[in-house]
């Protein structure tokens, strides 16, 4: 089993739609979870950082934590064409130092 | 955030020999730089971690004889793949961090085809 499971999709949604990505981990010593962007070809690009548990909101990004449950998710509200990438979620115990990554789930928002 | 410069952004090389990736802080002193190897539609996975002045930490798995780093500068980390073979073709991306619990920026990455 891997540490962090998440489905690769691809996901397609119409623009203005409401985007769910989530990934599940089995170490719960992670303390850490992030949400990156990378478009193709890229490098990724930090979205969102959150510490423990709980929701976190920036813009039309929102992160949850549930660490009961070892999940976690990333909603984007009014999808636009231009959040078309791969998004990762990665995870550690120690801030940014060893992060696990997850496979990426590829988005399409078409218009 | 920060700048990071990762150079060349794609390389092809023949079987055999060896590659050198740079990895340049541009704007701000870079403590710790991660080496990650992302093969296609798969997740980023670490291979090494290198702090200024010092000797590597690869992990379990990758070989530090073959995959040479050095951090000789708080703003430069070089990534020298050495007797290239065609599976290490690979998108290799580096991410630079500041002190404990700064963000990590990632690199623009370097696509490596061996041939």
């Amino acid at each position: 089993q891997k540490e962090v499971e998440q489905d690769p999709g691809p996901l397609s949604v119409p623009e203005g739609a409401i985007v769910s990505l989530n990934c599940t981990y089995s170490n719960s010593a992670f303390q850490y979870f992030m949400w990156y962007r990378q478009y193709s070809r890229k490098g990724p690009e930090l979205l969102m950082y959150t510490y423990s548990s709980g929701n976190k909101e920036d813009g039309r990004f929102t992160a949850q934590v549930d660490k009961s449950s070892k999940y976690i998710s990333l909603f984007i509200r009014d999808s636009q064409p231009s959040d078309s990438a791969t998004y990762l979620c990665a995870m550690g115990t120690g801030g940014y130092n060893k992060l696990i990554f997850g496979a990426g789930t590829r988005l399409a928002v078409h218009p | 955030g920060a700048v990071v410069s990762q150079h060349p952004s794609r390389v092809i090389c023949k079987s055999g020999t060896s590659v050198k990736i740079e990895c340049r802080s541009l704007d701000f002193q870079a403590t710790t730089m991660f080496w990650y190897r992302q093969f296609p539609k798969q997740s980023l996975m670490l291979m090494a971690t290198s702090n200024e002045g010092s000797k590597a930490t690869y992990e379990q798995g990758v070989e530090k004889d073959k995959f040479l780093i050095n951090h000789a500068s708080l703003t430069l980390s070089t990534l020298t793949v050495t007797s290239a073979h065609p599976e290490d073709s690979s998108f290799y991306i580096c991410s630079v961090k500041g002190g404990r619990d700064t963000e990590a920026f990632f690199g623009q990455g370097t696509r490596l085809t061996v041939v």
